[in-house]
């Protein structure tokens, strides 16, 4: 069964780099794209990277995406953390039985 | 401007049965293919449902097939979410949602409708 397993918190000081994983079971990360999601408080989803490290128009440059073949895994960085950051964040992929699947999702805190 | 209004949701007894709507505007409608995803009460986002953008084909998770059925009408602007034999456990905040053209990403997300399930 294809998964998609993040983190359930990370946390992180003002101005900090933070890494969030997303590591796929029952798969392979490079089969689709990824896309990485962050959802504040009482709002809806946004996309923060799509396609694996791209980043649409609006998203700062201090958001970036990568895919690691050889730990079958995804990453969300985010670096010069600001407090407008704190969010949930989730990754996004597509698999041939599971269909579109979403990561548990992480709660980032900047503190 | 992209809008995606979700409306339809309520609370309903098990079993019992409703109808989401998701009005689209600021962009071709009938060019995109269109999901569902629903957020249980301070859980994570769960994907439903998707419809191609002529409507000739659907999907469904494994949780709600069966039960819910999608559809949409392209002259109306208008994606649509048949809920039958609900359950509790389909109490969520459901997200009318739009794939980027021939993508995976769900570029366009509704404010959501929230559906509660329960006697």
């Amino acid at each position: 069964n294809f998964m998609l397993t993040q983190p359930h918190s990370v946390s992180e000081s003002p101005g900090k780099t933070v890494t969030i994983s997303c590591t796929c079971s029952g798969g392979s990360i490079a089969n689709n794209y990824v896309q990485w999601y962050q959802q504040r408080p009482g709002s809806s989803p946004t996309t923060v990277i799509y396609e694996d490290d791209q980043r649409p128009s609006g998203v700062p440059d201090r958001f970036s995406g990568s895919i690691d073949s050889s730990s079958n895994s995804a990453s969300l960085t985010i670096s010069g953390l600001k407090t407008e950051d704190e969010a949930d964040y989730y990754c996004q992929s597509y698999d041939n039985t599971n269909l579109w699947v979403f990561g548990g999702g992480t709660k980032l805190t900047v503190l | 401007e992209v809008q995606l209004v979700e409306s339809g949701g309520g609370l309903v007894q098990p079993g019992g049965s409703l109808r989401l709507s998701c009005a689209a505007s600021g962009f071709s409608f009938s060019k995109y293919w269109m999901h569902w995803v629903r957020q249980a009460p301070g859980q994570g986002l769960v994907w439903a449902s998707r419809i191609r953008s002529d409507g000739s084909e659907t999907d469904y998770a494994d949780s709600v097939k069966g039960r819910f059925t999608i559809s949409r009408d392209n002259a109306k602007n208008t994606l649509y979410l048949q809920l039958n034999r609900l359950r509790v456990e389909d109490t969520a905040v459901y997200y009318c949602v739009r794939a980027s053209n021939g993508g995976d990403n769900f570029d366009s997300w509704g404010q959501g409708t929230l559906v509660s399930v329960s006697s």
